[in-house]
């Protein structure tokens, strides 16, 4: 079965800093990857996906993933963060049997200090 | 295009009262997916409907829940005897049919409906 594991709950880094976000899944077939943003009381919006192709792949809001297969990783990166950037991060993999549902990490709080 | 719609956003409630939460997703969506999501947890399956089909449900969802998708359009979860281990926020997805070229299988969700059981 696919999983996903979230490597801090809580990451603080300071306005205009290296923004990095570790995911790493477990996934018995070549895995379709997902990174979602949660702002408060809101439900998810898609930040950027991993099918098949490039491992580099860009999203919206300046935000990119490499995908990795030797390391099983698929970690979200932003050059520079910004104030806005504040929320919560969710990595998926997608099942692709029965309901072919995502599967979530347990997500991680990106604070930005001004 | 009209994103995934739920309501009520907000639902307050007594221990051992009734709740329903109603989904519209994207209209050409023949999928529809229910999460819920607890305090600083990432959202768990609970169950889902092609089109008016209940196809799998998660053990998490008790016999206290049930969901339904009568004409393949809008879904409704309701919840019976609400217990304060139901307080979460529950999330309705939709998308197109099964993973096939060109669609990559990420999902659509609502706003989220917030359950407090007090």
């Amino acid at each position: 079965a696919q999983s996903v594991t979230q490597l801090g709950s809580h990451v603080s880094v300071s306005e205009g800093a290296l923004v990095l976000l570790r995911c790493n899944y477990s996934s018995s077939v070549p895995p379709y990857l997902f990174w979602y943003v949660q702002y408060p009381n809101q439900g998810l919006q898609l930040l950027l996906k991993y099918t098949t192709g490039a491992t580099l792949v860009k999203g919206i809001n300046g935000f990119e993933a490499e995908f990795k297969k030797s390391e099983t990783s698929f970690h979200l990166t932003k050059p520079s963060a910004h104030m806005s950037d504040a929320a919560e991060y969710f990595c998926a993999v997608s099942d692709f049997q029965g309901a072919q549902k995502l599967v979530f990490g347990q997500g991680t709080r990106l604070t930005i200090n001004p | 295009d009209t994103g995934v719609s739920q309501n009520p956003r907000h639902k307050i409630t007594k221990r051992g009262q009734n709740v329903t939460f109603r989904c519209d997703p994207i209209s050409e969506h023949n999928r529809l997916y229910w999460y819920r999501q607890t305090l600083g947890q990432g959202p768990e399956f609970l169950t889902y409907f092609q089109n008016e089909a209940q196809l799998e449900k998660s053990r998490l969802l008790s016999d206290r829940f049930s969901a339904e998708r009568p004409k393949g359009s809008f879904s409704t979860l309701e919840i019976q005897r609400t217990e304060q281990g139901d307080s979460a926020m529950y999330l309705c997805a939709s998308r197109p049919g099964r993973i096939i070229l060109g669609h990559t299988g990420e999902l659509f969700f609502g706003e989220g409906s917030r359950l407090t059981v007090l």
